[in-house]
C-alpha cells in the first residue's frame, strides 16, 4: 500500500481567509513533503519534515505555515494568500528522509485564490 | 538553472510500439533517479527508479537506462498502450552541500500520447 491521501480535493479562498490543507499516510513513513505545482510546470519543493521535525524550508513565504502533528499527518496552514498562490498542492511521503528514497505522492489539492 | 531537462515536450507513439522518453541532468551530485507518470489534476504516480550504481532497471513493461558519463537517462515502455498516455516526469535527488536530503528536482515533463 503506497497511498497518501489529501483533503480537500478543491479549495477556493479569498485573500483574507485562513484555511488548511491536510495530508495523511499510514505507511509508517518518517519523511513528508509539501510541493507546489503550477500549470504546465513541474512540482517544486516547499517543505520537508523528517521524523516530525521541519528539516527544509525552501524559502517559502510565511503565509504558508506547515505543521506535523504526528508521524502520519501533515498540514499546511494558509493565510492571506495571493492570487498567484493558486496551484496544485501536493503532499508526498517516503520511508526515510534522504536522497535515495522514493517519494509517493497524494492526489493533490487544487487551490484557487480569489 | 534547470538541473534536470526533458527536451521533448511531447511524444506520439502507435500502440504496441516502443516509447522512449529522455532526460538529461547537469548536477553530478545526483545519485538517484525516478520516473513519475501524471494525469491532469492528479498527483504524480511513481513508476520506476534507478540508483547511480546501476545502469539499468526493469519493472514489467518499463525499463530505465542510466548513462552517468553522459548524464542521461531514458525510460523505455514496451509495448506501449493507450492507457500510458500521460505526462511523464523525470526526477533526481542527491547530496547537496555535504548533506543528503530528500529534495526531488523535476524535469519539465514529456506528454506521451499512445494512439490505438
Amino acid at each position: 500500500d503506497t497511498e497518501v491521501t489529501q483533503t480537500p480535493k478543491h479549495l477556493v479562498m479569498g485573500m483574507t481567509n485562513k484555511k488548511s490543507l491536510k495530508c495523511e499516510q499510514h505507511m509508517g513513513h518518517r519523511a513528508m513533503y509539501w510541493y507546489k505545482q503550477k500549470a504546465k510546470k513541474p512540482p517544486e519543493l516547499m517543505f520537508v519534515y523528517s521524523y516530525e521535525k521541519l528539516s527544509i524550508n525552501e524559502s517559502v513565504p510565511s503565509r504558508f505555515s506547515p505543521e506535523c502533528p504526528n508521524s502520519s499527518l501533515l498540514n499546511l496552514h494558509l493565510h492571506a494568500l495571493q492570487p498567484e498562490d493558486s496551484a496544485l498542492y501536493l503532499c508526498a511521503s517516503s520511508q526515510d528522509p534522504g536522497a535515495q528514497e522514493t517519494q509517493y505522492f497524494g492526489p493533490g489539492t487544487r487551490l484557487l485564490v480569489l | 538553472d534547470q538541473q534536470v531537462k526533458q527536451n521533448s515536450p511531447s511524444l506520439s507513439v502507435q500502440e504496441g510500439r516502443i516509447s522512449i522518453l529522455n532526460c538529461d541532468y547537469t548536477n553530478s551530485m545526483f545519485d538517484y533517479f525516478l520516473w513519475y507518470k501524471k494525469y491532469p489534476a492528479e498527483g504524480p504516480t511513481f513508476l520506476i527508479s534507478i540508483s547511480s550504481i546501476k545502469d539499468k532497471n526493469e519493472d514489467g513493461r518499463f525499463t530505465v537506462f542510466l548513462n552517468k558519463s553522459a548524464k542521461h537517462l531514458s525510460l523505455h515502455i514496451v509495448p506501449s498502450q493507450p492507457g500510458d498516455s500521460a505526462v511523464y516526469f523525470c526526477a533526481a535527488s542527491g547530496v547537496a552541500g555535504g548533506t543528503s536530503y530528500g529534495k526531488l528536482t523535476f524535469g519539465q515533463g514529456t506528454i506521451l500520447t499512445v494512439h490505438p
